[in-house]
């Protein structure tokens, strides 16, 4: 079965310092998202996007945060100048194109580690 | 605004015996509704899903969840839990947007123990 699939799994970084997380939707798919999940919290929206362009974003997603999709199988998320409360894991998720039914597929997670 | 509670943070069952994870949303609209399960240092896994129609619906490794929208409830079950069911459990709340669903708004999640 096609998977999401991110890189790296686990990324330290001083504060402070830039971070670009990647992920690979599944090949068919048209809709990215990002998701976090700080520990012991829930997991929240960052950012959707979809034909080359963000099309919502939550409050978290402010300009330290950037999403591209740089070539036809990548799927980035930047953090510029990182904090440590960006300590999280994040996710990548995809959803097919056609109607809204189609259940987003998530990836294993990147944990960033903020020091 | 959307949200989603999951009143149980951990429950742990015996093994073979029956589970139940709650679930409560609340969607001015018909939301649509998900069960994911993460197990330690995985991803979000897709249990199932509800969008319309029969409101009981049949989920993998044969969990169901059942809408109720007078109670505003998207419950999990299973009759007979094994082992390796032992993980955390998100209950999810998207909406229509376009061709997807939108951002998807999860409740802190319910970590299930099995004892042997």
């Amino acid at each position: 079965e096609p998977e999401v699939t991110q890189t790296p799994s686990h990324q330290v970084t001083q504060m402070g310092q830039e971070v670009i997380l990647r992920c690979v939707p599944i090949s068919n798919h048209l809709y990215f998202y990002w998701y976090r999940q700080i520990l012991g919290q829930k997991v929240e929206f960052l950012v959707s996007f979809y034909n080359n362009e963000i099309s919502e974003k939550s409050e978290i997603f402010d300009d330290q945060f950037s999403v591209e999709r740089p070539d036809g199988s990548n799927f980035t998320l930047k953090i510029r100048s990182t904090k440590l409360e960006d300590s999280a894991m994040y996710f990548c998720a995809s959803s097919a194109p056609g109607r809204s039914n189609q259940p987003q597929h998530f990836g294993d997670g990147t944990r960033l580690s903020i020091l | 605004a959307q949200s989603v509670t999951q009143p149980d943070i951990h429950i742990t069952v015996s093994e073979g015996a029956s589970l139940e994870l709650r679930c409560n949303y609340s969607y001015g609209a018909t939301p649509y509704l998900f069960w994911y399960v993460q197990s330690p240092g995985q991803g979000l896994q897709l249990l199932l899903k509800y969008f319309s129609g029969d409101t009981l619906v049949q989920g993998i490794k044969g969990f169901e969840a059942e809408f109720k929208r007078s109670q505003s409830s998207f419950n999990l079950r299973k009759p007979s839990v094994h082992w390796s069911d032992a993980a955390e459990y998100f209950c999810a709340v998207g909406r229509q947007i376009g061709g997807s669903q939108g951002n998807l708004i999860f409740g802190k999640g319910t970590k299930l123990s099995v004892k042997p």
